[in-house]
């Protein structure tokens, strides 16, 4: 396993449509996040994972939007009825949480992200 | 809320010598961590160094050094002997389970 993986790599779909994207981790990591980063800005986080669990969403992530991980394994982020301004790059990132000490952040490994456009 | 500073669009530099990208955060955690990444074009976040906010020591990974100031709480990147290769896009982040990032820096490393 060489690290995050994310299919499909793009994804051009109309306005209307539901598109589903896959992420699967590092073998080893319990946490999986989802972002999404449009032109010319950081990555905004989406949602994260700590096993199956889905843990924290952030407002952005609109009742059109479903995050999964059933195993706790791969991810998926469905996105119902696109509308054109969820053209974006979606990336994924998964981490090993560290269970001791205070919590200071997890290094993420990010994959290489699915860029969808809605025409 | 949780803000990530990079006041620089783009910053250039010679090739060989150093260069340093800032970032200021805005936190109201006791404990927290901070990061840096680059994006090439593919897309790819690559993790380049970490900073605790309990560190006393500036973390440093090869190149790459952090240095950090509390009090001021800024987190500037600092590439010694810069590279052609180091041209592309780098992001400070803060965090946490809700990582945030800054809106980014373009470097271009003349030769």
């Amino acid at each position: 396993d060489t690290g995050v993986s994310q299919n499909p790599r793009h994804k051009i779909t109309k306005r209307g449509q539901n598109v589903t994207f896959r992420c699967d981790p590092i073998s080893e990591h319990n946490r999986l996040y989802w972002y999404r980063q449009t032109l010319g800005q950081g990555p905004e986080f989406l949602t994260y994972f700590q096993n199956e669990a889905q843990l924290e969403k952030s407002r952005l992530l609109s009742d059109r939007f479903s995050a999964e991980r059933p195993k706790g394994s791969f991810s998926t982020l469905e996105i119902q009825r696109t509308e054109q301004g969820d053209s974006a790059m979606y990336l994924c990132a998964s981490s090993l949480a560290d269970r001791t000490g205070i919590y200071l952040g997890d290094t993420q490994y990010f994959g290489p992200g699915t860029r969808l456009t809605v025409l | 809320a949780q803000k990530i500073t990079q006041t620089q669009p783009g910053m250039f530099v010679q090739e060989k010598e150093a260069v340093t990208l800032d970032c200021t955060y805005d936190t109201s955690d006791q404990s927290y961590g901070l990061f840096w990444y680059k994006q090439p074009s593919s897309g790819e976040m690559i993790f380049l160094i970490y900073q605790g906010s309990y560190d006393e020591q500036n973390a440093t990974e090869g190149r790459y050094s952090l240095n950090f100031q509390k009090a001021r709480k800024s987190a500037n990147l600092v590439i010694s002997a810069s590279q052609l290769g180091d041209s592309t896009m780098y992001f400070c982040a803060e965090g946490g389970f809700k990582t945030i990032f800054g809106a980014g820096t373009r470097l271009f490393v003349k030769a």
